[in-house]
């Protein structure tokens, strides 16, 4: 079976920077993917790592290390916007490309 | 390109009765996913459609649930009998077979079904 693990919830300063931890067990996967959802919105693709590493994309960067099963989000520069739900979800291990979700970590962003 | 749309946005039923989702993917996408996603939990796959073959459904698929992509473009899931746990939200996704784009899903903001 495969199983993420997210803090349930994580609050930060506007202007701050917060990182958003991501441990999985899976047998096996493509890739460990980010995505953010603001309430009542449609889940909204961030990054991508298909490698170990760190992926940059303006003020969001995304890491993954699979020796260690881990992953994170790093929002830099927090603006009250953040404030929405961020999910990771590897891609599954077949031709379907179907992603499997953690149970998500909700972002507040305070003043 | 006008993102992947979903109708109707809310739904409320009573139990017993059928109801019908539609999803209008991107155009070009020939990959179309159902997720369900209940308060506090990220979306869990249902199933997916490359064109118009479905090609895999999950477990949490029973047999009052359907789906189809009649011509590769637009697609419907159904869900007969209705059962208050069917309350959730019903999210569509797509994405391209192309490069790297094929690692990314794009979402609709979802049905939200309801069932009294």
């Amino acid at each position: 079976g495969q199983s993420l693990e997210q803090p349930s919830e994580v609050t930060a300063v506007e202007g701050a920077i917060v990182q958003i931890n991501c441990t999985y067990q899976t047998s096996g996967f493509y890739g460990l993917s980010w995505y953010q959802q603001h309430d009542g919105g449609a889940p909204t693709f961030l990054s991508y790592n298909a490698l170990d590493g760190l992926e940059e994309t303006g003020r969001f960067s995304s890491f993954l290390s699979r020796s260690d099963s881990y992953g994170y989000l790093l929002l830099q520069e927090l603006q009250m916007k953040d404030s929405a739900s961020y999910f990771c979800a590897v891609r599954a291990m077949d031709s379907s490309y179907k992603l499997i979700f953690g149970s998500g970590t909700r972002l507040l962003v305070r003043p | 390109d006008t993102g992947v749309s979903q109708d109707p946005r809310h739904k409320i039923t009573k139990r017993g009765q059928n109801v019908t989702f539609r999803c209008d993917p991107i155009s070009e996408h020939n990959r179309l996913y159902w997720y369900r996603q209940t308060l506090g939990q990220g979306p869990e796959f249902l199933t997916y459609f490359q064109n118009e073959a479905q090609l895999e459904k999950s477990r949490l698929l029973s047999d009052r649930f359907s789906a189809e992509r009649p011509k590769g473009s637009f697609s419907t899931l159904e869900i007969q009998r209705t059962e208050q746990g069917d309350s959730a939200m019903y999210l569509c996704a797509s994405s391209s077979t192309a490069g790297v784009a094929k690692n990314i899903q794009y979402f609709g903001a979802g049905t939200r079904l309801s069932v009294l």
